[in-house]
C-alpha cells in the first residue's frame, strides 16, 4: 500500500540556519503531496501543498518541490526561526482520497 | 472563526469506563474524521464520514464506534475503555475531496489527550 517515510527527529537547529527535512513516499498513480506542521498543544495545519510533478508548494517561507523521479518532497526553509519550533508531518492523498501520513519530525531551534 | 472544535480536551479513564469525544465544524464541510497520533506513528485514521448518516471505517477502528447524525457533528465512542487506548485524538473536517479537488485541505481540532489507566 502507500506509505509516506520521513527522517527521524529531533531535528535541533540555531536560529538563521537552513532547514532541510527529508519525505520520501511510495504510491500508485500520482498523489498529491502535502506538509502539515503542529505547533505545541495544536492541531494540524496545512502548510503547503503540491499536486503534480515538479510543482512547488511554498508558504511563510517554506519550500517543497515534487520529485516524481525521486518520489521525494524535502520541506526547506533558508533560515529558520525560533518560531518554526514545531512538528512537521509530510503526507499524501491516496486513490480513495485519504491521507496517508509520515511519522512526523520533531524541530527545535534554538535561539 | 471557531473552525473545529474537540470537547473534551483532556480527559482520564479507568479500564472498561465508556465515553464520548464530541467534534464540531461550522465550515459546512462534508467530510469529518477521527485520527489517533501516538508516539513515531504519525496519524492513524480511526473513522470517518462522507456525509451526514454515514460513517466508514479508517485503518484503526476496534474499540471505537461512530455517529454522524448532524451534517456539523461527528461523535467518537469508546464503550470499553482499555490502556492501548491512551492516545490523543483529532477530529478533522474537509469538503469533498471528489467534488472539491483531490488537494483539499484537512481543517483539524486541537485534540483531546486521552488516558485511561
Amino acid at each position: 500500500g502507500d506509505s509516506v517515510t520521513q527522517m527521524e527527529g529531533p531535528v535541533t537547529l540555531s536560529e538563521e540556519a537552513f532547514l532541510t527535512i527529508n519525505c520520501t513516499y511510495t504510491a500508485t498513480g500520482y498523489p498529491s503531496l502535502f506538509w502539515y506542521v503542529q505547533y505545541p498543544g495544536e492541531g494540524l495545519q496545512l502548510l503547503l501543498k503540491a499536486t503534480k510533478a515538479d510543482d512547488k508548494g511554498s508558504n511563510k517561507g517554506f519550500e517543497a518541490t515534487y520529485r516524481k523521479e525521486t518520489t521525494s518532497f524535502h520541506l526547506e526553509k533558508g533560515s529558520v526561526q525560533v518560531s518554526d519550533s514545531a512538528v512537521y508531518f509530510c503526507a499524501l492523498s491516496d486513490s480513495n482520497y485519504q491521507l496517508i501520513w509520515g511519522a512526523g519530525t520533531k524541530l527545535i531551534i534554538k535561539p | 472563526n471557531a473552525g473545529v472544535t474537540q470537547t473534551p480536551k483532556f480527559r482520564v479513564l479507568k479500564t472498561g469506563q465508556s465515553m464520548t469525544l464530541l467534534c464540531a465544524q461550522d465550515m459546512n464541510h462534508e467530510y469529518m474524521y477521527w485520527y489517533r497520533q501516538d508516539p513515531g506513528m504519525g496519524l492513524r485514521l480511526i473513522h470517518y464520514s462522507v456525509g451526514e448518516g454515514t460513517t466508514a471505517k479508517g485503518e484503526v477502528p476496534d474499540g471505537y464506534n461512530v455517529s454522524r447524525l448532524k451534517k456539523q457533528n461527528f461523535l467518537l465512542g469508546l464503550e470499553s475503555a482499555a490502556p492501548s487506548q491512551t492516545s490523543v485524538y483529532f477530529c478533522a473536517s474537509s469538503y469533498n475531496p471528489r467534488t472539491g479537488g483531490v488537494n483539499q485541505p484537512q481543517h483539524f481540532g486541537d485534540g483531546t489527550r486521552l488516558s485511561i489507566l
